[in-house]
């Protein structure tokens, strides 16, 4: 069974930092893109960022670039979002998603359950 | 980048049927789709990608009540014999290099 668990979440103050992981399992990690979508308090879906298979490529949302950062550890079977500089605006539910092809380009089609990030004085 | 646009809302009885209309942008008309559901304070959950040849593809488990078709633009998902537990929200997403986009959702509510 495919599975996401994310983790990492938490309330952080305006500027702070906050790096949240992902742990898939049930696949062959390294063979997948991976992505961030956020979900901002009774809002819908916004992507964050995607990256490749092997981690060459990288995208980001405009509204994070140059904050956020996405990465991955194939041997640990985990994705990262290293989020800096955070604002109110960023206060989301994050989910991870796995993409279902090893390119940058493919849909989503598996989700984790996401973790909660609240960023407020 | 494309533009996706959903209805806000739309509502049947339980039993019946709803169709769900995702609308590319006119230039991007020919973006094959993903469909996702999101149940109430739940993850969202893929249920199919849909080709712009008509063809689909389910994810796992996905019942045979959920189906898709497409016309030109308008990309459809149609759920038959509603069940209390479609109650949710539903988003299309489509795709690129360097991005991904998703609608604005769909509530559905089961009357």
């Amino acid at each position: 069974e495919v599975q996401m668990v994310e983790s990492g979440g938490g309330l952080v103050q305006p500027g702070g930092s906050l790096r949240l992981s992902c742990g898939g399992s049930g696949f062959t990690f390294s063979n997948y893109a991976m992505n961030w979508v956020r979900q901002a308090p009774g809002k819908g879906l916004e992507w964050v960022a995607v990256i490749g298979d092997d981690g060459g490529s990288k995208y980001y949302a405009d509204s994070v670039k140059g904050r956020f950062t996405i990465s991955r550890d194939n041997s640990e079977n985990t994705l990262y979002l290293q989020m800096n500089s955070l604002r109110a605006e960023d206060t989301a539910v994050y989910y991870c998603a796995k993409s279902a092809v090893a390119a940058t380009e493919g849909y989503l089609d598996y989700w984790g359950q996401g973790t909660l990030v609240t960023v407020s004085s | 980048q494309p533009v996706l646009t959903q209805s806000p809302s739309a509502s049947a009885s339980l039993g019946a049927s709803v169709t769900l209309t995702c609308t590319l942008s006119s230039e991007h008309g020919d973006y094959h789709i993903a469909w996702h559901q999101q149940q109430p304070e739940k993850g969202p959950r893929f249920l199919m990608k849909v080709n712009t040849d008509d063809t689909y593809r389910k994810g796992d488990g996905i019942p045979d009540r959920f189906s898709a078709s497409t016309s030109g633009a308008e990309r459809f998902l149609t759920i038959s014999s509603l069940q209390s537990e479609d109650e949710a929200d539903y988003y299309c997403q489509t795709w690129g290099t360097g991005f991904q986009v998703f609608g604005t959702g769909t509530k559905v509510t089961v009357l």
